[in-house]
C-alpha cells in the first residue's frame, strides 16, 4: 500500500501519560497536514508542514503538542502530559506540491490514529 | 477566518431515492469548495472539488455539486443513491489566497448518510 500510514492505529493511555502518534506520508509528497477529529464534528486543522519546516500551527494545539517533521518525510504528533480532551481521532494527510492551491486540491488521508485518554 | 456550515447531521434514504445535502461557508472572497467521503472503516477521501468555471460539478459515483455564490452554498445532490452511498460526507472549503496561514482546508462537521436497502 503506497497511501499515507498511521501507527499505532489505536492508543489507550491513563491520563498524565505521553503519546506519540507517527505518519508516514505518500512519497515525495511535499506537504503534511496533521488533523484531530472528534466524534460528530468533521476533522479541525492542527497544523501543516512544508518538507520540514512547520509553516502554521492552530491555537487548539496547546504547549503540551508538539509536531516535528525532522527529515521531510514521515511526521511525529506527541502529546504530552494527556488529558481526557485530548481523546480523538489524529489524522495525517499530504499532499504533493509548494503551493497547494496550485495542485489538485486533494488531500490524502490516512486511517488515523484513535487516543483513549482515561 | 472561514467557516463551513452542514445543517444535515444524519439522513436516511431508502435506495433510489434522490440525495442533496447542504453545505454552506462564510467567506465573501473566492473559495475553492470540496466534498470528501468517509466509507465506514476507510479513510476519508476526495468525492468532488470546485476551484473556477462551470459552477455544476461532477464527482465520482455519480455525485455532483452545485456552486451557488450568490447563497454561498455548495451542496452535494445524487438523483439516485445506492446502498453502497452509506458514508459521512464532509464539505471543505480553502480561501484562495496565496499567502502562507490559509493553505489548509477548513471541513464542516459532516453528514451521516444511511441507505436502507
Amino acid at each position: 500500500d503506497t497511501g499515507v500510514s498511521q501507527d499505532p492505529r489505536h492508543k489507550i493511555t491513563k491520563r498524565g501519560q505521553n503519546v506519540t502518534f507517527r505518519c508516514d506520508p505518500i512519497s515525495e509528497h511535499n506537504r503534511l497536514y496533521w488533523y484531530r477529529q472528534t466524534l460528530g464534528q468533521g476533522p479541525e486543522f492542527l497544523t501543516y508542514f512544508q518538507n520540514e519546516a512547520q509553516l502554521e500551527k492552530s491555537r487548539l494545539l496547546s504547549d503540551r503538542f508538539s509536531a516535528e517533521r525532522p527529515k521531510g518525510s514521515f511526521s511525529t504528533l506527541e502529546i504530552q502530559r494527556t488529558e481526557q480532551g485530548d481523546s480523538a481521532m489524529y489524522l495525517c494527510a499530504s499532499s504533493l506540491g509548494t503551493t497547494f492551491l496550485l495542485q489538485t486540491g486533494e488531500l490524502f488521508f490516512g486511517e488515523g490514529s484513535r487516543l483513549t485518554v482515561l | 477566518a472561514q467557516s463551513v456550515s452542514q445543517h444535515n447531521h444524519h439522513v436516511i434514504l431508502s435506495e433510489a431515492a434522490s440525495l442533496e445535502l447542504g453545505c454552506n461557508y462564510s467567506y465573501g472572497g473566492t473559495v475553492n469548495l470540496f466534498w470528501y467521503v468517509q466509507y465506514p472503516g476507510q479513510h476519508l477521501q476526495l468525492l468532488l472539488k470546485y476551484f473556477s468555471g462551470d459552477p455544476l460539478v461532477k464527482g465520482i459515483k455519480g455525485f455532483e455539486a452545485e456552486f451557488i455564490k450568490s447563497k454561498f452554498s455548495f451542496n452535494l445532490r445524487k438523483p439516485s443513491v445506492q446502498w453502497s452511498d452509506t458514508a459521512e460526507y464532509f464539505c471543505a472549503v480553502i480561501v484562495s489566497i496565496s499567502n502562507f496561514g490559509n493553505e489548509k482546508l477548513t471541513f464542516g462537521t459532516g453528514t451521516r448518510l444511511t441507505i436502507i436497502p
